[in-house]
């Protein structure tokens, strides 16, 4: 079980272009996370998935940001016509299930992305 | 609106010595309070976690203390090694619902010889 799995690890995109950031999460895990981290910033949380639903996106930004987790494959955070203030580590978790707060996240390695 | 402050954004400790990390949160309803651990280029890693009906839990060299009156909770390394420099982030969340955590800025721990 190689964790949770992020891909890309570095992506840089010019402004104005869309951003794809996908998370396959620990085997047997059905909850997927993704949280967003600001320089000098701690974690801040962005969206809540299971399987084909979106749960809680309370922390997603309105306009441009989106997020998906289907059936089939990996968990996708979409982020269109990327602005300079996008530029961050996007990190997703994972766990087995979510009926406590006492769940221990696991957290893939992020995805750092940087807009020119 | 910072649930969550780590208000010393660094700390450095000697070998041996034992590092306290500090962490306050202003919502009285949080459940369960955890610490993480982040190296460079990695993800945060699950350290140890304290439920709020708890004022101690201990796992080997970290101890975790919650002071709810005083809305504190305190991470204690004994003894401090090399391989404990990370950032350290504090996180608390709710229980009823699910692992929706709110951190704090974190703390930059450094262990010298």
């Amino acid at each position: 079980n190689a964790g949770v799995m992020q891909n890309p690890r570095h992506l840089v995109r010019r402004r104005g272009q869309e951003a794809r950031l996908r998370c396959s999460p620990m085997k047997g895990h059905s909850h997927v996370y993704w949280y967003r981290q600001l320089p000098e910033e701690g974690l801040k949380f962005m969206v809540y998935l299971q399987k084909e639903n979106i749960i809680d996106e309370s922390g997603m930004p309105k306009e441009r940001f989106s997020a998906e987790f289907p059936k089939e494959g990996p968990s996708i955070l979409r982020i269109q016509q990327v602005v300079r203030g996008d530029s961050a580590a996007y990190f997703c978790a994972s766990s087995l299930d979510a009926s406590s707060g006492a769940n221990v996240l696991t957290f893939g390695a992020g995805s750092r992305l940087t807009v020119l | 609106d910072q649930q969550v402050k780590q208000n010393s954004p660094s700390l450095s400790v000697q070998e041996g010595r034992i590092s306290i990390l500090n962490c306050d949160y202003t919502n009285s309803m949080f459940d369960y309070f955890l610490w993480y651990k982040k190296y460079p280029a990695e993800g945060p890693t699950f350290l140890i976690s304290i439920s709020s009906i708890k004022d101690k839990n201990e796992d080997g060299r970290f101890t975790v203390f919650l002071n709810k009156s005083a809305k504190h909770l305190s991470l204690h390394i004994v003894p401090s090694q090399p391989g404990d420099s990370a950032v350290y982030f504090c996180a608390a969340t709710f229980s009823g619902g699910y692992n929706k955590l709110i951190f704090g800025a974190g703390t930059r721990l450094a262990v010298h010889p």
